[in-house]
């Protein structure tokens, strides 16, 4: 059983899509992630949610949007895609609140390729 | 704030070789530390964490850090590498808000 899975694995979209990642977790976790990791490897965290709330919200273009329908899923819509949007995007969860806290626990990413 | 520095973008080593991959973390309190590696087009995999008691920490696959308060350091060592070792390398901190913050990662790469 996959404990973080994001859907695609891969999105080749042209500028100014609209495209949207999806991404759920099975660990029981109260707090979820999007990381986005540059072509220079380096992880930046976007968002954060703790049961459903937002949690921290770093600079981010407000062309990119979270939703959280509920505490297992988080996804990420982004609009009006631009050249610069390639990466690849991670979803992680982890616990923090009751009970032991854990490490973060990341899905296999969704490398994104705006042309 | 939290920040991680990784001093070595890249470390090159013989199979069989010893290992240390350097971090240096920022943190005001006691912060939770993790070692995490990336295999080309894949997931990041946990391969040790400290979140207190003792300083030495053992992960998985022969893996080890040690966490040295005053010099800020959680440095990853093993004993000897094999040829699978060779991946990308990231250590993290997470403080108060326990989001982990991330290095910009160690390539390591392992002669025959």
């Amino acid at each position: 059983d996959t404990a973080v899975s994001q859907t695609p694995k891969y999105l080749v979209t042209q500028m100014g899509n609209d495209k949207s990642i999806k991404c759920e977790q099975n660990l029981g976790h109260d707090t979820m992630y999007w990381y986005k990791q540059d072509s220079k490897k380096f992880l930046k965290i976007m968002f954060s949610y703790n049961n459903k709330e937002l949690i921290i919200n770093e600079t981010v273009p407000n062309r990119f949007s979270p939703k959280s329908p509920d505490k297992a899923h988080l996804n990420l819509h982004i609009n009006s895609l631009e050249l610069g949007d390639s990466a690849v995007y991670f979803c992680a969860s982890s616990q923090v609140g009751k009970g032991a806290r854990t490490e973060a626990f990341f899905g296999q990413g969704t490398r994104l390729t705006v042309v | 704030a939290q920040s991680v520095t990784q001093p070595d973008i890249h470390i090159t080593v013989s199979e069989g070789a010893s290992l240390e991959l350097r971090c240096n973390y920022s943190y005001g309190a006691t912060p939770y530390l993790f070692w995490y590696v990336q295999s080309p087009g894949q997931g990041l995999q946990l391969l040790l964490k400290y979140f207190s008691g003792d300083t030495l920490v053992q992960g998985i696959k022969g893996f080890e850090a040690e966490f040295k308060r005053s010099q800020s350091s959680f440095n990853l060592r093993k004993p000897s590498v094999h040829w699978s070792d060779a991946a990308e390398y990231f250590c993290a901190v997470a403080g108060g808000s326990y989001i982990p913050t991330f290095g910009r990662g160690t390539s390591l790469i392992v002669h025959p």
